[in-house]
């Protein structure tokens, strides 16, 4: 079975924090996708990574791609409050399936 | 390029009535993929296809469900005789390259 561990579930914090998400599987995969829902809302794609140890930036989001292209990780430099909603990591295949982590819940108190 | 389009947003139905739910995946993309998500957890895969085509259908229960991608027309998720364990937000997404999905607003079902 394939899966794929996000860790924490949830996570309060205050406004100007700095927190990490993390996302790590047994597996393998061809590219790893991180995604942010709102309530109500779908999934929103944030980036992809494709290759080991990739590194890239969204203003204050810099998302990791594991060398083993195993894991990846989530860091938010001073979190604001409109950073609230559900984080959401996707690993893919070289086939079409994407596997999803379960999500972690992310509330920043102003 | 409107994206992914999902209807209707909300659908009430009594137990035992069918509810179709309707997926226009963006312009060009030829791959679907269904979703359901209940509350306060991620996304549960049901079924992926391409036009007229199903791929893969492990994720859908194999009784009351079925879901097809016309050649013409928007993806529909089927489910017949829904029970109140039916009730959750599906997800439709498409894509163009099988790595980066886009996702609709969802259809959040309410079976009472």
């Amino acid at each position: 079975t394939q899966l794929l561990e996000q860790s924490p579930q949830f996570l309060s914090i205050q406004e100007g924090e700095n927190l990490t998400v993390y996302c790590n599987s047994s597996s393998v995969f061809s590219s790893l996708q991180w995604y942010r829902q709102e309530p109500g809302e779908g999934p929103v794609l944030l980036v992809t990574v494709v290759t080991g140890g990739e590194v890239k930036k969204l203003k204050r989001l810099t998302f990791q791609f594991g060398d083993a292209r195993k894991d990846s990780s989530l860091h938010i430099t001073a979190a604001q409050p409109g950073d609230t909603g559900l984080y959401l990591c996707a690993g893919g295949f070289s086939n079409y399936q994407l596997i999803w982590g379960a999500g972690t819940k992310l509330i920043i108190k102003p | 390029n409107a994206g992914v389009m999902q209807n209707p947003r909300h659908l009430v139905r009594r137990r035992g009535q069918e509810a179709r739910l309707r997926c226009s995946p963006m312009k060009g993309h030829s791959h679907v993929y269904w979703y359901r998500q209940l509350p306060e957890e991620g996304l549960k895969f049901m079924v992926y296809l391409q036009k007229e085509n199903i791929i893969d259908e492990s994720g859908m229960p194999k009784e009351r469900f079925s879901a097809e991608f016309p050649k013409e027309g928007p993806s529909i998720l089927r489910i017949q005789q829904v029970v109140r364990g039916d009730s959750a937000a599906y997800f439709c997404a498409s894509s163009i390259n099988r790595d980066e999905a886009f996702f609709g607003q969802g259809t959040r079902l309410t079976v009472v």
